[in-house]
């Protein structure tokens, strides 16, 4: 998972309560994206960051936040979770903001929030 | 919106016979094109990257760029039933994340 790890992997939450999601990186990349997976929705961006301390909203950023206080660490934050955020949530890496911006996925989080 | 349209399958394929995945998208500003391997519980792996037009050959698997018709293929040959899989196609604009379809779901019948 190039160098990826997200924690925890699984976690079940009850509505209202706050929950933050972890994504690691050893390869020192700059960019570092979150997005869930839902059936029959695909792989939808929710954050990104660009550095240190620059973060932007993705697609379905309503209701959670993110930050990066440090190069190799993303945190994703649901302030109060609700049932329509259950899901599975992938941390993705990127070296470069030019065209050839592959990204790399970590292994995922699956949360259920009841 | 920014939208990448493909088949959701199932795609049925015999061992040893290409499989071909297709994927159009709406955004002509597209710059970069990928395709992803995502077994069923794992994490999306990225298979194949396309930039410019034409085709591009990575072993068993080849990627077309069409983008004047503003679609991108992926064929796989000598399919295996490792191949079984869903396929995401995804686009890039800018550095701000991947816009992805919904996958194309892909059985190799051995």
């Amino acid at each position: 998972d190039a160098g990826i790890t997200q924690s925890p992997r699984h976690k079940v939450t009850e509505t209202g309560t706050p929950v933050t999601l972890r994504c690691h990186q050893t390869e020192n990349h700059r960019y570092m994206y979150w997005y869930r997976q839902d059936p029959g929705h695909g792989l939808r961006l929710i954050h990104y960051s660009y550095g240190v301390k620059d973060t932007d909203k993705g697609e379905v950023s309503d209701g959670y936040s993110v930050s990066r206080s440090k190069t190799e660490d993303f945190l994703l934050t649901l302030e109060s979770a609700t049932s329509s955020q259950t899901s599975v949530y992938f941390c993705a890496i990127s070296e470069s903001d030019t065209s050839y911006n592959e990204q790399f996925f970590g292994p995922g989080t699956r949360l259920t929030v009841l | 919106q920014k939208e990448v349209e493909q088949n959701s399958g199932p795609l049925s394929v015999p061992e040893g016979a290409i499989a071909s995945l297709n994927c159009t998208y709406s955004d002509r500003g597209s710059q970069s094109f990928f395709w992803y391997r995502q077994y069923s519980g794992k994490s999306p792996e990225l298979i194949m990257s396309i930039y410019s037009n034409g085709d591009k050959e990575d072993g068993r698997f080849t990627a077309e760029l069409n983008k004047a018709s503003q679609y991108v293929s992926l064929l796989i040959r000598d399919s295996q039933p490792s191949d079984s899989a869903t396929y995401l196609c995804a686009v890039l604009e800018r550095a701000d994340g991947l816009t992805f379809g919904k996958g194309t779901h892909l059985i190799i019948q051995p």
